[in-house]
Parts: structure tokens; C-alpha cells; sequence
């Protein structure tokens, strides 16, 4: 099975901060057709979780560009720019090429 | 407008099995597939399984031998058996479409 590894787990940051959000698959999420299936999921205190990014770096609908995933083959990252108050609560990567694992989570809180 | 919702007891007994069932709307199943994912209290989303648009079925192999999820089609509902529960299978069920739709989740409590 595909181990995900994320660092942080746990990140401080000032609004209008960067955040940044490290995740490392235990091995190449690249397909076989050629895409990567690697998703950043989103979830606030209480809600259900909700995807933000999918394929390392497309944003999904309504998502703001505050927001941005790179990465390829093992190594992602999801980059928060100018943290709002509404941004607060658990990152998780999720690996979607080989079935699917979630990283451990990383939770974002206010410093 | 793409809706799913999780139904199904909110507490099971040790060593009983656990049925839920996932109703959705707006979409078809034979068009997506739909993902269990589940999440102990004050702890990480753990992926369960998949029933894919074609029927087949993937699972998490730590839960394997215990989980089976099947689906009606005609009525738009995904099914979810995991037999042989312990307390540490306490947690909130979710399903999802895509890891982009989920449903409300249903928080399941296992007394021994």
C-alpha cells in the first residue's frame, strides 16, 4: 500500500501569512496515463471534508488562487498565500492513482 | 445538484456488523464512483473502499476481510457491510464522490 507522509502536522501562521504544506508519497502517484492523481482535501472544525486540488495542481470550482499545489512523482506541496481566518482547520493529501490513502493531516491553526 | 447522504445506526454492538447505506442524487452511478472514507473521533479520514462506476470494488487492505459495499443502482444507493466491529471502529462515515461531494457523514458508536 501507498504510504502518505505530510509535514507539518501541525502549522501556526498570522493572517496574511504563507503557509506551505509538504506531502511525500511512498512511491510515484504518476498513472499510466500519464496524470498524477495526487488531491488536496480541505476539512473546518466540525464540517465535512472537501476537496481543494486535484491532479497535484487544478483548483477545483470556487476555490480562491490564494491557493496553489506542485509536485510531480512523489513529491507535493500545497502553498496557502495571505492565510484568511476561513482557511483554518486540517489539510490532507490524498494519493487517488493507486486506490487511495490519505495523509495523516496537517493542522492549520491561527498564531 | 449532486447530493449524497448517509443513512443508517448510530450504535452497534461489539462484534455485530455494521450496514450503512449511501443515497445520492444528481449524478449516476454507473457514471461515478463512490468512495467510503471514515474518520475516528479527534483523528485523520482513513479511505475505506470504492465501488467504481462499473461495479468493481476496491478496499483499503486493512479492512479487508471484514468490508464488502455493493450498490442498487435503480435506486441510487451505495451499500457498506463491515461485520466483526470493535470500539475502535467508533468513528463518523462518510461517502464521497470524487473526494469533491460528500455527504453529512453518519457517526457510528461501537459499545462492548
Amino acid at each position: 500500500d501507498i504510504v502518505m507522509t505530510q509535514t507539518p502536522l501541525s502549522l501556526s501562521v498570522a493572517i496574511g501569512q504563507s503557509a506551505s504544506i509538504s506531502c511525500k508519497s511512498s512511491q510515484s502517484l504518476k498513472y499510466s496515463d500519464g496524470k498524477t492523481y495526487l488531491n488536496w482535501v480541505f476539512q473546518s472544525p466540525g464540517q465535512s471534508p472537501k476537496r481543494l486540488i486535484y491532479q497535484v495542481s487544478k483548483l477545483d470550482s470556487g476555490v480562491p488562487d490564494r491557493f496553489s499545489g506542485t509536485g510531480s512523482e512523489t513529491d507535493f506541496t500545497l502553498k496557502i498565500s495571505r492565510v484568511e481566518a476561513e482557511d483554518l482547520g486540517v489539510y490532507y493529501c490524498c494519493q487517488g492513482s493507486y486506490s487511495y490513502t490519505f495523509g495523516a493531516g496537517t493542522k492549520l491553526e491561527l498564531k | 445538484q449532486v447530493q449524497l447522504k448517509e443513512s443508517g445506526p448510530v450504535l452497534v454492538q461489539a462484534s455485530e456488523t455494521l450496514s450503512l447505506t449511501c443515497t445520492v442524487s444528481g449524478f449516476s452511478l454507473t457514471n461515478y464512483g463512490v468512495i467510503w472514507v471514515r474518520q475516528p473521533p479527534g483523528k485523520g479520514l482513513e479511505w475505506m473502499g470504492i465501488i467504481w462506476r462499473n461495479g468493481n470494488t476496491d478496499y483499503n487492505s486493512a479492512l479487508k476481510s471484514r468490508l464488502s459495499i455493493n450498490r442498487d443502482t435503480s435506486k441510487s444507493q451505495v451499500f457498506l457491510k463491515m461485520n466483526s466491529l470493535q470500539t475502535d471502529d467508533t468513528a463518523i462515515y462518510y461517502c464521497t464522490r470524487d473526494l469533491l461531494w460528500w455527504g453529512q457523514g453518519v457517526m457510528v458508536t461501537v459499545s462492548s
